[in-house]
């Protein structure tokens, strides 16, 4: 079975804290995985789509990496307004099948 | 820039109710998708759909229905509304694979069910 596994569940950080947050997966055969932002209240919005191993994608303090069993979204010196929930999906190599499979998601506060 | 619409944020129903949440995007995306979220619980897939007139279920669709009559609407529908459908409902499109960019999310529909 197709599983994601985000790890913490919630993190507190002060500002300009750095640290990572972990998306650990099993699945038959990847296809992408994607971290996506939800702010409280509101629907998730897309981050990063990570397709092989190695690879990385940055977008201003956000950095995610990728591994054959895991995905890590390191935050630099975070801000206050980099406090949400971050998902992690992937989606499995199934003929026909084009749907994402979600982590619990992590809970990041940033204090200033 | 709203590229996927919810009818509504949020909305309380008593029990026993037929509740219709509308989902419309404008992307020309052909896949269409209902989750709920809740709280320990993630996003769990209800139904999603390819193309119009064409649904599937997805993990957890008892209780509800879809209706896509045309390419930008998806309807959810709960046939008779009872309180453990409490919870947050979320929309999503995205391209058919030709190079996957990842779903597209609604706002979000806060449904209370009393």
């Amino acid at each position: 079975e197709d599983q994601v596994t985000q790890s913490p569940e919630a993190l507190r950080l002060q500002e300009g804290e750095s640290s990572s947050l972990n998306c650990s997966y099993t699945v038959s055969g990847l296809r992408g995985l994607f971290w996506y932002r939800q702010d409280p209240g509101k629907g998730p919005e897309f981050l990063f789509t990570l397709y092989s191993a190695g690879e990385e994608k940055e977008k201003e303090r956000l950095k995610a990496t990728l591994t054959k069993k895991e995905s890590f979204l390191h935050i630099t010196a975070p801000k206050p307004e980099d406090s949400a929930t971050y998902l992690c999906a992937v989606r499995p190599v199934v003929q026909g099948a084009q749907k994402l499979v979600f982590g619990q998601g992590t809970r990041l506060t940033i204090n200033p | 820039d709203v590229k996927v619409t919810q009818s509504s944020r949020y909305l309380v129903k008593r029990t026993g109710e037929k509740v219709f949440l509308e989902c419309v995007q404008d992307m020309d995306h052909e896949n269409m998708f209902w989750y709920r979220q809740d709280p320990g619980l993630g996003l769990r897939l209800i139904y999603f759909s390819y193309d119009v007139k064409m649904k599937e279920k997805g993990d957890i669709p008892e209780g509800y229905s879809v209706s896509r009559e045309k390419k930008e609407r998806f309807s959810l529908i709960l046939e008779s509304a009872s309180t453990n459908q409490t919870s947050m409902y979320l929309c999503a499109s995205s391209l058919r694979d030709r190079g996957y960019y990842g779903y597209t999310f609604g706002s979000g529909t806060r449904l209370t069910v009393v």
